[in-house]
């Protein structure tokens, strides 16, 4: 069964102070990693994928990563308008819908 | 601008009711899914569709039914609600196997 697990839950960081978001991931076949940013009270948009160990995808302060088993968001100097819950997702090459991790709530304080 | 639009931003409804949340997409996706969103426990599939008429269960299909008559169209369908059905429902969609969802502002349904 695929299981995707983020760490840490929630996380406070002062603006400008970097730090990472784990998403550790076991899937029977990888079609393709994902990264999500959700504000509260919206639904989730997209932000990232990742096909295959090794590939790197940056985004203005974020830059996501992809091992065999885990992926990284790195956030660079956040700030305040960076805060949201960011969600990690894969994608079986057997199937069509995501498996969600249950997100990082990220709060980035001035 | 791409679209992903659910009928009903806030309900409340009664235990046996019966519940009809829409959701349509203006991009001609194939793909189609409902997924529910509770706090500690994240984002579950309940149903998706790939394609008009087709339809799969996901994690937690138990208590819901869904609809795709049209391509831009799906509805999830709650026989008779009950409290433990009170959630944030998230509709979304995607091109035929992608990964890249496009999600709704999603319904918060409050069964009483």
């Amino acid at each position: 069964e695929d299981q995707v697990t983020q760490s840490p839950e929630a996380l406070r960081l002062q603006e400008g102070e970097s730090s990472s978001l784990n998403c550790s991931y076991t899937v029977s076949g990888l079609r393709g990693l994902f990264w999500y940013r959700q504000d509260p009270g919206k639904g989730p948009e997209f932000l990232f994928t990742l096909y295959s160990a090794g590939e790197e995808k940056e985004k203005e302060r974020l830059k996501a990563t992809l091992t065999k088993k885990e992926s990284f968001l790195h956030i660079t100097a956040p700030k305040p308008e960076d805060s949201a819950t960011y969600l990690c997702a894969v994608q079986a090459n057997s199937g069509y819908a995501l498996n969600f991790g249950k997100g990082t709530s990220l709060l980035v304080t001035p | 601008d791409v679209k992903v639009t659910q009928s009903s931003r806030y309900l409340v409804k009664r235990t046996g009711e019966k519940v009809f949340l829409e959701c349509v997409q203006d991009m001609d996706h194939e793909n189609m899914f409902w997924y529910r969103q509770d706090p500690g426990l994240g984002l579950r599939l309940i149903y998706f569709s790939y394609d008009v008429k087709m339809k799969e269960k996901g994690d937690i299909p138990e208590g819901y039914s869904v609809s795709r008559e049209k391509k831009e169209r799906f509805s999830l369908i709650l026989e008779s609600a009950s409290t433990n059905q009170t959630s944030m429902y998230l509709c979304a969609s995607s091109y035929r196997g992608s990964g890249e969802l496009f999600f709704g502002e999603g319904s918060r349904l409050t069964v009483l």
